[in-house]
């Protein structure tokens, strides 16, 4: 059965310090791979898709960016981040119907 | 612009069945209806989907109405551990690749 990771589960940083999530799916070939940020009583905002490996599609222009080096891993990052990128960011995987991790809850300070 | 509009909370008594409407009058003929539920603090768990006959799986039952503008997701028996933000989406992609999450309902299933 295909199963999807994050990590890590919590974090907190210091504006201005750089963040790598990642995110890693077991159990299936070449899916679609998501990410997606909720700030804090919010609804769920995509940042950014890939159909494949080094094929990233932004859906929100902001200082993170996103990576996919391998076919089930995906990776967001951010070079400074800003207090404004606090929230839960969650990670999804889709072949046919769309599933999600269980999250990583980022706090800046 | 909101594809759906779902009421933003509901309470519901536990053992009782819960009914969680949603409207979606500006639906295109392609577009299929999703549900999913966010539990606090976990990630949203995907719960059923369908284009315009009625489904029905372990978890819920959908109905979509004939004229497919709204649709109905059902709890049959709603126990505590329902109790969460339910949102409904309508997607023109079969897969579920492209979902744009709204507001939801927020479900509070009572002793």
């Amino acid at each position: 059965s295909q199963t999807i990771h994050q990590w890590p589960a919590t974090l907190v940083q210091p504006v201005g310090s750089p963040l790598s999530l990642e995110c890693t799916v077991e159990g299936t070939s070449n899916p679609n791979l998501y990410w997606y940020r909720q700030a804090a009583g919010r609804g769920l905002q995509l940042l950014f898709y890939s159909v494949g490996i080094g094929q990233i599609s932004s859906e929100v222009p902001q200082n993170l960016s996103a990576s996919r080096p391998q076919d089930r891993q995906f990776i967001l990052s951010s070079k400074k981040l800003l207090l404004s990128d606090s929230g839960f960011y969650l990670c999804a995987w889709s072949v046919g119907t769309q599933y999600f991790g269980p999250g990583t809850r980022l706090t800046v300070l | 612009d909101a594809k759906t509009t779902q009421p933003t909370s509901m309470d519901c008594a536990e053992g009782r069945a819960a009914n969680l409407p949603c409207n979606h009058s500006t639906i295109s003929g392609n577009e299929y209806v999703y549900w999913y539920r966010q539990i606090h603090s976990q990630g949203p768990q995907y719960i059923i989907h369908g284009l315009k006959n009625n489904e029905t799986n372990e978890m819920a039952s959908l109905i979509i109405t004939e004229d497919r503008k709204s649709s109905t997701l059902i709890l049959p028996h709603a126990t505590l551990r329902d109790t969460a933000v339910y949102y409904c989406i309508v997607s023109e992609d079969n897969a579920g690749n492209m979902l744009t999450f709204g507001g939801g309902t927020r479900l509070m299933v009572k002793p």
